[in-house]
């Protein structure tokens, strides 16, 4: 069955470094997403994409924030100086039509020290 | 922002006995979706009720949908040990992005 991988499963960085979290999602699916879960607390928007470019943003999605379709299986979420509190699961989802099924990838979980 | 909101926070049952999660939202949907979350590992997507659907069954999971109360349960059945997790829903708007519930943790004894 198809599914949505993302990479790295856990990413350390230092304070003001720049990540980049990686993800592909389902070969024929043609809307991509990003969320996060800080420990303990629920999964949050970050991000909708279609067409090359964001279709929706939340307040969370700031100017350190990005995300990229660089080729046609990859789709990345780029933090360019991560603070403490970026710290958090990042999940990437896609999905084949609009109001259609979500399916998530497993997550990555960076940890900004 | 319209938000599903899960209650209880918690709930811990004895195996083979049923589990009843509920969700509330506030404003109008087109789907809500419920979703298991294992500790610390990825989202699986359980089911997906539209909002003209009222209820929809997958195994032993059963979800109702009453979209003028605005409020969604999931009822699992016959639970066993490897229920435990997380639950949220998750509800969708006109441009597809989903806002999710702080979950119901759900403990299965054995």
């Amino acid at each position: 069955e198809p599914e949505v991988t993302q990479t790295p499963s856990h990413q350390v960085t230092q304070m003001g470094q720049e990540v980049i979290l990686r993800c592909v999602p389902i070969s024929n699916h043609l809307y991509f997403y990003w969320y996060r879960q800080i420990l303990g607390q629920k999964v949050e928007f970050l991000v909708s994409f279609y067409n090359n470019e964001i279709s929706e943003k939340s307040e969370i999605f700031d100017d350190q924030f990005s995300v990229e379709r660089p080729d046609g299986s990859n789709f990345t979420l780029k933090i360019r100086s991560t603070k403490l509190e970026d710290s958090a699961m990042y999940f990437c989802a896609s999905s084949g039509f609009p109001l259609d099924t979500q399916y998530f990838g497993p997550g990555t979980r960076l940890t900004v020290l | 922002s319209q938000q599903g909101e899960e209650d209880p926070q918690a709930l811990s049952i004895q195996e083979g006995e049923n589990a009843t999660m509920n969700c509330s939202y506030k404003t109008s949907i087109n789907n809500l979706q419920w979703y298991r979350q294992n500790s610390g590992r990825g989202l699986v997507h359980l089911i997906l009720i539209r909002s003209n659907e009222r209820e929809k069954h997958s195994g032993r999971l059963r979800v109702t949908l009453d979209t003028s109360k605005k409020s969604s349960s999931l009822l699992i059945t016959a639970s066993r040990a490897a229920d435990t997790a997380s639950y949220f829903c998750a509800t969708d708007a006109e441009n597809n992005d989903m806002r999710f519930g702080a979950g119901t943790r759900l403990t299965v004894k054995p």
